[in-house]
């Protein structure tokens, strides 16, 4: 298993700019989750997926879409980049175990000029 | 809403028991848990424990909570240079499927000093 890949690892952007960014698990995992996380601001809930077709928002979710159309599968998009979106985002999927572990990504640094 | 205090920075000798910190307000808090983040590197799950336990050990980490001060900590014996990362403290008051909605903490980054 791969578990939770994201690409790119690396981007840059201007404001105004959009793009997605890509997160897919091979786990099978109904629910995944994107987080941002800034300096000396631990992780914060963008929007999270609890299944596909079926997405909801989270602490910080303006700016910010998310479709899940495949249980593989969940980007998410600015439409509109601003340099208050510059973070490292983190995108993670869960297991219904008892341990309800959830499997973290290995990011994306976004810088937004 | 939640929110989960950790101190920001601790610094141990290589060897020595480091002991982190995590203090939480969320009353129904039913699972909480231990993330460590190496450079560069996405989150990883160490340890959790449920609100029904008061203490769980797991090699050298060991998990001590008290309810009643909504205070827990996370111990690592012998600490050794590849602890040295950012360890989050984590909450969610939902089970099973729910627990995709963490409150994290900012994170304490443990320097260990050879």
């Amino acid at each position: 298993n791969a578990g939770v890949t994201q690409t790119p690892k690396f981007q840059v952007l201007k404001t105004g700019q959009s793009m997605t960014l890509q997160c897919a698990q091979d786990m099978n995992h109904e629910y995944m989750s994107w987080y941002r996380q800034d300096p000396g601001m631990g992780l914060r809930l963008i929007h999270y997926s609890v299944g596909a077709g079926i997405t909801d928002q989270g602490e910080v979710p303006n700016g910010y879409n998310v479709s899940r159309s495949t249980t593989e599968d969940f980007p998410l998009r600015l439409l509109s980049a601003a340099p208050s979106q510059t973070s490292v985002y983190f995108c993670a999927s869960t297991s219904k175990g008892v341990t309800d572990t959830q499997y973290f990504g290995p990011g994306t640094r976004l810088t937004v000029l | 809403g939640e929110d989960v205090e950790q101190s920001l920075f601790l610094s141990v000798r290589e060897g020595d028991s480091s002991v982190i910190n995590c203090t939480y307000t969320d009353s129904s808090s039913t699972y909480l848990y231990w993330y460590k983040q190496e450079p560069g590197a996405g989150l990883q799950l160490l340890t959790y424990i449920f609100s029904n336990m008061d203490m769980k050990q797991d090699q050298r980490l060991t998990v001590l909570l008290n309810k009643k001060d909504k205070h827990l900590s996370l111990r690592i014996a012998d600490t050794q240079t590849g602890d040295s990362a950012i360890y989050f403290c984590a909450e969610s008051p939902y089970s099973g499927a729910g627990s995709y909605q963490l409150t994290f903490g900012k994170g304490t980054k443990l320097s260990v000093i050879p």
